[in-house]
């Protein structure tokens, strides 16, 4: 099983529709989850970190269930520039013991006009 | 007063070639790394520092060699380059494991072994 799975998509929905997506992770002792947004050619930019109890910030929600190990985005009134990939990151082992973040390959999203 | 920089952007070389990728940051963390996205997107640690300690060393050919002069620069040297190489090398940077705030990246460097 890999580490942190996405739906890779593409997800296509149109202006101002609600969208949702999900990661699972193998680890059961991950701690920290975020959410990246990357944009084409560009480098991953952090748009939220993803609390136990769930957070929101503007249109956007996160959530994390420990028990099924998922963490959900949702998207609220969708604009044409939240078209992106979205990737779901984790924290986890290096092979020197050491605590890194994996990422996920990323669920590509384009919001239709 | 850009936060994490990577020169160069672009990277165009023959295979069997030696280059270098330098990276610097200037947002005050003690923590920097090396990734890799390959042509199917996927971002894969390679390496990483904490105040010029290797403390990350994933399974990377050792043709590729890390130096951390201090923390708040790491560059990557990659020997007789193959066309496997080829792909997007991003550094990040980041307070300790980054597990409170996530890592900063800088924009990358587009490698092309031709």
């Amino acid at each position: 099983r890999k580490e942190v799975e996405q739906d890779p998509g593409p997800f296509n929905v149109p202006e101002g529709a609600t969208v949702a997506f999900n990661c699972t992770y193998s680890n059961s002792a991950s701690q920290s989850f975020f959410w990246y947004r990357q944009d084409c050619r560009k480098e991953p930019k952090l748009l939220m970190s993803v609390y136990s109890s769930g957070n929101e910030d503007g249109r956007f929600t996160a959530q994390l269930n420990r028990a099924s190990q998922y963490i959900s985005l949702l998207i609220r009134d969708s604009k044409l520039s939240d078209s992106a990939t979205y990737l779901c990151v984790v924290n986890g082992r290096s092979n020197f013991g050491n605590e890194k973040l994996t990422f996920g390959t990323g669920t590509r999203l384009t919001i239709i006009p | 007063d850009t936060a994490v920089s990577q020169t160069p952007k672009y990277l165009v070389t023959q295979m069997g070639n030696d280059k270098s990728i330098k990276c610097e940051q200037n947002l005050g963390h003690d923590t920097m790394y090396w990734y890799k996205q390959d042509s199917k997107k996927f971002l894969k640690i390679m390496f990483s520092y904490n105040n010029k300690e290797l403390i990350i060393n994933e399974t990377v050919p050792n043709r590729f060699s890390p130096k951390s002069p201090d923390k708040a620069h790491l560059n990557l040297h990659i020997n007789s380059l193959e066309l496997g190489d080829s792909a997007v090398y991003f550094c990040a940077s980041s307070l300790w494991t980054g597990l409170n705030y996530g890592y900063t990246f800088g924009s990358g460097t587009r490698l092309t072994v031709v």
